[in-house]
């Protein structure tokens, strides 16, 4: 089945350090790639998305690059701010069961000190 | 345009009982769906809901029930609930024009926490 692995937190890091999430996945077919994120107490927001491989999807200085030869789909942001300290999401999205069956990581927490 | 706007936000319930959890989707939205979102198992699919119908149902029992209404509002039901059942109830929805394929974008609601006591 599908499935996507992101790498365990928490991921801590100083104002301005660069960031790196790591997100895998393992999915048939040609499947759209998210990340979303989730600030305490609220529900997930979209931060970007790929749909085809080789896409770059970006927001809010965020980036991610849909590498099908790696299966992957890692976030990275040049310079984190302490308002980026929140949960990340990596999913994919692909045609089953009669519609598209979107499946989450784990959940990455990002912890950014001043 | 308004969010997806899910009520109530805070629920407290004993085992044994039912609950019933509202969501009310993006204007121009046509699909709903449910997840549970517990530290343990993380994010969960429940089930989606397009123009009224079940279109797709992830692993749970029997005793999470959910529907649709004529203007896409949904409700998700939880029966004889168990300790287990205490997590964060999110709602999400989009167009489910399948024509969108899988960039179709979910916009998710702020959830429903439910404790069971």
């Amino acid at each position: 089945g599908n499935s996507v692995t992101q790498m365990e937190g928490p991921v801590t890091l100083s104002e301005e350090a660069f960031l790196t999430i790591n997100c895998t996945y393992t999915a048939t077919g040609y499947p759209s790639l998210f990340w979303y994120v989730q600030y305490p107490g609220e529900g997930l927001q979209l931060l970007l998305k790929a749909t085809k491989a080789d896409d770059k999807g970006s927001n809010k200085g965020f980036e991610a690059t849909y590498r099908k030869e790696t299966t992957s789909f890692h976030l990275e942001k040049g310079s984190v701010q302490v308002s980026d300290s929140a949960v990340y999401f990596c999913a994919l999205k692909r045609f089953g069961g009669g519609s598209y069956i979107p499946t989450f990581g784990r959940g990455t927490s990002l912890i950014v000190h001043p | 345009k308004a969010g997806v706007t899910q009520t109530p936000r805070y629920l407290i319930k004993t085992r044994g009982q039912q609950v019933t959890l509202s969501c009310s989707p993006i204007s121009g939205h046509r699909s709903v769906s449910w997840y549970q979102q517990t530290p343990g198992q993380g994010l969960q699919f429940l089930f989606e809901y397009f123009s009224e119908t079940q279109r797709n149902k992830g692993n749970f029992p029997g005793r999470f029930s959910g529907r649709q209404f004529s203007n896409s509002r949904s409700e998700m039901n939880v029966s004889t609930l168990e300790l287990g059942d205490s997590a964060l109830y999110l709602c999400a929805s989009s167009l489910g024009d399948r024509g969108q394929g899988s960039a179709d974008t979910q916009y998710f609601g702020p959830g429903t926490r439910l404790t069971v006591l």
